[in-house]
């Protein structure tokens, strides 16, 4: 079974654009997290989809969103962007959304930002 | 909120026992989760717990006291290949809403020595 798939995997944008992030889940999963890596800071959730719908989101602001499609796949769009928006930004599927039992993530990648 | 803690560095010798410890503050736990992190790769799951008490896998193993707010991984027989971040992330209700979400440790980065 493929694994999760995150495009691109590497990103370099300027302060001020904006970016989308993709995210194909592993075939079966409805449950698409986002996070952002950074060493200072560790692993930050910014939100959950589940069957399209947005069921938990992170203490990020607005600049930050995303949707899910019918096909679970997942993107993530950040606007106006920062230097401090530069990180490691990783995806994760599960069977379950949060909150049920056997809510084991698996990771993609991640998709490595860099905004100068 | 939720607030998680563990040490950030730990070393230990190839053919050791290694224990990292995690605890945690949150509200409605659902469950507490270990990763592994390797230094450019993204985490992959090691274990999960949600009632008291020992998780053996291999040789790895996983302990949860919910009454104390406190869970450690247990790394045995330990090879060169374990040197990589430990990340303990807990399940709990964020605010006053049903919603629940996972929240992650900084993450242990253990150093495996000859």
């Amino acid at each position: 079974k493929a694994g999760v798939t995150q495009t691109p995997r590497y990103l370099i944008k300027t302060r001020g654009q904006q970016v989308t992030l993709s995210c194909s889940p592993i075939s079966g999963h409805r449950s698409v997290s986002w996070y952002q890596q950074t060493p200072g800071q560790g692993l930050q959730f910014l939100f959950e989809y589940f069957s399209e719908t947005q069921r938990n989101k992170g203490n990020f602001p607005g600049r930050f969103s995303g949707r899910q499609f019918s096909n679970s796949r997942s993107e993530m769009n950040v606007s106006t962007l920062e230097l401090g928006d530069s990180a490691l930004y990783l995806c994760a599927s599960s069977l379950a959304r949060s909150g049920q039992g056997g809510y084991e993530q698996y990771f993609g990648p991640g998709t490595r930002l860099t905004v100068t | 909120g939720q607030n998680i803690d563990q040490p950030t560095e730990m070393t230990a010798t190839e053919g050791a026992i290694v224990q990292i410890n995690c605890t945690y503050q949150t509200s409605g736990f659902n469950g507490l989760f270990w990763y592994q992190q390797h230094a450019g790769e993204a985490p992959t799951f090691l274990s999960y717990n949600v009632l008291d008490g020992l998780e053996e896998k291999g040789r790895f193993s996983s302990f949860l006291s919910r009454s104390k707010g406190y869970s450690y991984l247990l790394l045995k027989e330990l090879q060169m290949k374990d040197s990589a971040s430990y990340l303990c992330a807990v399940r709990g209700r964020e605010g006053g809403g049903g919603y629940q979400k996972v929240t992650f440790g900084i993450g242990t980065k253990l150093q495996v020595i000859p």
